[in-house]
């Protein structure tokens, strides 16, 4: 069975850094695109990151050079370092497996990260 | 960046009946479409890709159609587990969800 677990949200104060983990079973992280995607609350979906299976990376315009994606293939896990945290990057943030031409077949459950004073 | 658009914001329909779900895009994304199932407090599930194909174990109640800038997801007859928010999303590049349709009991 495929399982994807988040970790490492929390509070965390505007300017700060955060780094949140997305741990994978049931397949290889570096087989598949894996995306992180957020949600605000009360609000949509929304792309932040993507690693590709060769290690490309891309990102959306609202994170772009302050947030990192990677993933540790000994440890089949992904992870998003978020830098110079705002207000606007509260969110649950999920992450997801890209099947075929780009749609999301598995998600996390999520982890809530709150930037706040 | 392409835009895409659902209506009605909120749906209200009673059990056992049909609810179609629209979903527009600002360009034409071919069939390069999915929707995607959210209950409270729960991940999105994804229900279709490629504009009409029903992702593995999703009811045959579900369906969905279109092709270009105009889509559509028709669930047949409501189950109470289908109220939810839906959302449709294109992957042409970098993927674009809409803002999503909460189906409501009536």
């Amino acid at each position: 069975d495929v399982q994807l677990v988040e970790s490492g949200g929390g509070l965390i104060q505007p300017g700060g850094s955060l780094r949140l983990s997305c741990a994978a079973s049931g397949f290889t992280v570096s087989s598949k695109q894996m995306s992180w995607v957020r949600q605000a609350p009360g609000k949509g979906l929304e792309w932040v990151s993507v690693i590709h299976s060769g290690g490309s990376t891309f990102y959306g315009d609202s994170v772009k050079g302050r947030f990192i994606i990677s993933r540790d293939n000994s440890e089949n896990t992904l992870y998003l370092q978020m830098n110079s945290l705002r207000a606007e990057d509260t969110a649950v943030y999920y992450c997801a497996s890209r099947a075929g031409s780009g749609w999301y077949d598995n998600w996390g459950r999520g982890t809530l990260v709150t930037v706040s004073t | 960046e392409i835009v895409m658009t659902q209506s009605p914001a909120t749906l209200s329909v009673s059990p056992g009946e049909r609810a179609t779900l629209s979903c527009r895009a600002s360009q034409s994304v071919s069939t390069k479409l999915a929707w995607y199932q959210q209950t409270p407090g729960q991940a999105p599930r994804l229900l279709i890709y490629g504009a009409s194909t029903r992702a593995t174990g999703i009811p045959a109640r579900f369906s969905g159609s279109g092709s270009g800038t105009e889509f559509t997801l028709t669930i047949s007859s409501l189950q109470s587990e289908d109220f939810a928010v839906y959302y449709c999303q294109e992957y042409t590049n970098w993927p674009t969800f809409g803002q999503g349709t909460k189906l409501e009991i009536k």
